[in-house]
């Protein structure tokens, strides 16, 4: 049970490159987000689905996009990264929404941004 | 949803119960309040959540008072792989899981 599988798990980017942070879960959660911790800030959530097909904007959205086209994929892309996006990504799903209680998190993914 | 406080850092003996205090005073009745921790450099783990009364898993214990303004969390015999983040926090059950994460309180378990 592989649970909630997120890649890379470092990468290094420059300014105003593009990538794509990658998320799968294979519980088929209903729920999935992304959040981003930087030091001494805690967690604070980007984006968020409830299910394929629907997205919602958390507290820090400016700068990523995401789609949820299945249950099990929910990548978060960064269109032109900026050195202010330097930070740990966190992806993390639950079963479904009002039972989402139980968030399971990824490893992470470390990404600088130089 | 209702914001949390917790002290910023405390310690324990290995051993010894591990006793997490988090104060919501502002917390509405239909809220939980729940527990993460984080152990370095790793995603977010779920410890426990409840409503009003106390509740009890294989992990720990979450003790609320009657008039649900704090709670605490309790490890009942800590041990070195209990050094980490713990994460206090309140919401309401059946909105859309956003959580949210404040600063925490670090726990230290020492030998």
């Amino acid at each position: 049970n592989a649970g909630v599988t997120q890649t890379p798990k470092f990468q290094v980017l420059k300014t105003g490159q593009s990538m794509t942070l990658q998320c799968a879960q294979d519980m088929n959660h209903e729920y999935m987000s992304w959040y981003r911790q930087d030091p001494g800030m805690g967690l604070r959530l980007i984006h968020y689905s409830v299910g394929a097909g629907i997205t919602d904007q958390g507290e820090v959205p400016n700068g990523y996009n995401v789609s949820r086209s299945t249950t099990e994929d929910f990548p978060l892309r960064l269109l032109s990264a900026a050195p202010s996006q330097t930070s740990v990504y966190f992806c993390a799903s639950s079963y479904r929404q009002g039972q989402g209680e139980k968030l399971f998190f990824g490893s992470g993914t470390q990404l600088s941004v130089l | 949803d209702a914001k949390t406080t917790q002290p910023p850092s405390m310690d324990c003996a290995e051993g010894r119960a591990a006793n997490l205090p988090c104060n919501h005073s502002t917390i509405s009745g239909n809220e939980y309040v729940y527990w993460y921790r984080q152990i370095h450099s790793q995603g977010p783990q779920y410890i426990i959540h409840g409503l009003k009364n106390n509740e009890t898993n294989e992990m720990a214990s979450l003790i609320i008072t009657e008039d649900r303004k704090s709670s605490t969390l309790i490890l009942p015999h800590a041990t070195l792989r209990d050094t980490a983040v713990y994460y206090c926090i309140v919401r309401v059950y059946g909105a859309n899981s956003k959580l949210t994460f404040g600063k925490g309180i670090t726990l230290s378990v020492r030998p």
